[in-house]
């Protein structure tokens, strides 16, 4: 079966220690995307990717970083200078920027800092 | 800068019942426009989408009108169903081409409860 996948579904970390987040996409999708949802907000981008060894940021990227080493994964690390990290963080996956398409989200990953 | 904006937090229907949930942007570099349905811990899943070269896209029980004009786009659910009961997201999407291509801009989201 195709799709995103997030793992994992709950992480628990102490404040001042970075975490790695995991997003893979088994549906040959050139773009991907990293969004964070707070309670009553929107989806807010924080970094996306339209192509390997390539990636942007988004509205809110500031204490997070991103790599792009393979088309199936896009991994988002919440570094110690992201100040309110505790969230929901979705993945997403598209055929990217040659057409309009719809994005497929992954089950996200609830980030939990202590 | 809210470029997408869900102005109604919530909205509640009965069973059989429209609803009709609302979006407005302001960047008239938005020419693709799609609604997504969320449960809570879930991540969206993609319902309706339109291009600005339509005014109307149907699917079954739902369709999302597109006023270029006003900056408004809707979606209309009939008849409603509890299971409707969820967050809907608006997001738009830049022109093909232009330096943000592929940049998908949400709004804040408005949960629809629908009673039995």
């Amino acid at each position: 079966d195709g799709g995103i996948t997030q793992s994992p579904k709950y992480l628990f970390r102490k404040e001042g220690q970075n975490v790695t987040l995991s997003c893979e996409q088994n549906l040959n999708h050139d773009a991907m995307y990293w969004y964070r949802q707070d309670p009553g907000q929107g989806l807010r981008l924080i970094y996306y990717s339209q192509i390997v060894n390539d990636f942007q940021k988004g509205d809110i990227a500031e204490g997070y970083s991103v790599s792009r080493e393979k088309k199936e994964s896009f991994p988002l690390t919440v570094t110690s200078a992201q100040k309110n990290p505790t969230a929901f963080y979705l993945c997403a996956s598209s055929w990217g920027t040659a057409v309009n398409t719809e994005a497929f989200f992954g089950q996200g990953t609830r980030l939990t800092v202590v | 800068d809210q470029q997408v904006k869900q102005n109604s937090p919530s909205l509640s229907v009965q069973e059989g019942r429209i609803s009709i949930l609302n979006c407005d942007y302001t960047n008239s570099m938005f020419d693709y426009f799609l609604w997504y349905k969320k449960y809570p811990a879930e991540g969206p899943t993609f319902l309706i989408s339109i291009s600005s070269i339509k005014d109307k896209n149907e699917d079954g029980r739902f369709t999302v009108f597109l006023n270029k004009s006003a900056k408004h786009l809707s979606l209309h659910i009939v008849p409603s169903q509890p299971g409707d009961s969820a967050v809907y997201f608006c997001a738009a999407s830049p022109r093909l081409g232009s330096s943000n291509t592929g940049k998908l801009i949400f709004g804040q989201g408005t949960t629809l409860q629908v009673k039995p």
